[in-house]
C-alpha cells in the first residue's frame, strides 16, 4: 500500500514554456502532499507543501508565481514550472504521507531539463 | 534550523557490511528513516525507528539509535552491487510530521 505515482518521469522543454508535472497518491487519500527539487549532490530541498483545497505553503526563497502548485483533490497534486529556465532544470520529487509511522512515500521523481 | 549530517561517500566489497552514520540536533525527533534512492529514482523507505528505541532489526539491515548522542546508523550485511544507491537519513517530529533529511550517503559496492 501507500503508492504515489508521478509523472512524466523525464521532460524536455524550451525555455519560456510551461511544464506540468503530477503527483497521484493511487491506494490512499493524501490531503496534504509535498514538492521537493534535488540538486546534483544535494539533500531534497522543501520547495511547498500542498494543501487540498487550499493554497499551497510555499518554503522561504521560492517563488510562489514560478512553481504553481495545484491540489484539486485528495489524490492528485500538480505542479507546474512556468516560463521555465535551465535553471530550473533538476529533479523535481512529490511524496505524500499516509502514516508518520510508515514514513513518506515519494513518487519516483521527474527529470526536468529546460534548453 | 534542525540539522541532519551524514557522510556523503562509503565504498566497500561486496559480501562485507556497509555501516552508514548520521547525526542530528533535533532532540523532540519522534520518527527517524533511513530512504534509499537508486539512479534517477524517487526515494524508497527502507526503514524507520521510533525515538524509544535502540535498535531495529529487517532482514539485512540493522539500524542502531543512540538518543543521548543523537546519532543513528544503519549496518547492511552481505552488501551486494544492488546496494549501490544513495542513502538518506531523515528525522521527524511530532505536529507536522515534515522530515529533514540528510544530503545522503553514496553507497558504492565494488565486486
Amino acid at each position: 500500500g501507500a503508492v504515489v505515482s508521478q509523472h512524466p518521469s523525464r521532460v524536455i522543454c524550451k525555455s519560456g514554456t510551461s511544464v506540468k508535472i503530477e503527483c497521484r497518491s493511487l491506494d490512499f487519500q493524501a490531503t496534504t502532499m509535498f514538492w521537493y527539487r534535488q540538486f546534483p549532490k544535494k539533500s531534497l530541498m522543501l520547495m511547498a507543501t500542498s494543501n487540498e483545497g487550499s493554497k499551497a505553503t510555499y518554503e522561504q526563497g521560492v517563488e510562489k508565481d514560478k512553481f504553481l502548485i495545484n491540489h484539486a483533490s485528495l489524490t492528485l497534486s500538480t505542479l507546474t514550472v512556468t516560463s521555465a529556465h535551465p535553471e530550473d532544470s533538476s529533479f523535481y520529487i512529490c511524496s505524500a504521507i499516509r502514516d508518520p509511522l510508515y514514513g513518506y512515500t515519494f513518487g519516483s521523481g521527474t527529470r526536468l531539463t529546460v534548453v | 534550523g534542525e540539522d541532519v549530517e551524514q557522510s556523503l561517500f562509503l565504498s566497500v566489497r561486496e559480501g562485507d557490511s556497509s555501516v552508514i552514520n548520521c547525526t542530528y540536533t533535533d532532540s523532540s525527533s519522534t520518527y527517524l528513516y533511513w530512504y534509499k534512492q537508486e539512479p534517477g529514482a524517487g526515494l524508497q523507505l527502507l526503514t524507520y525507528i521510533f525515538s524509544n528505541m535502540d535498535m531495529k532489526q529487517d532482514q539485512r539491515l540493522t539500524v542502531l539509535l543512540n538518543k543521548k548522542d543523537k546519532h543513528l546508523s544503519l549496518r547492511i550485511a552481505d552488501t551486494q552491487t544492488g546496494d549501490s544507491a544513495i542513502y538518506f537519513c531523515a528525522e521527524s517530529s511530532g505536529g507536522s510530521y515534515i522530515p529533514t533529511f540528510g544530503r545522503g550517503t553514496s553507497l558504492i559496492v565494488h565486486p
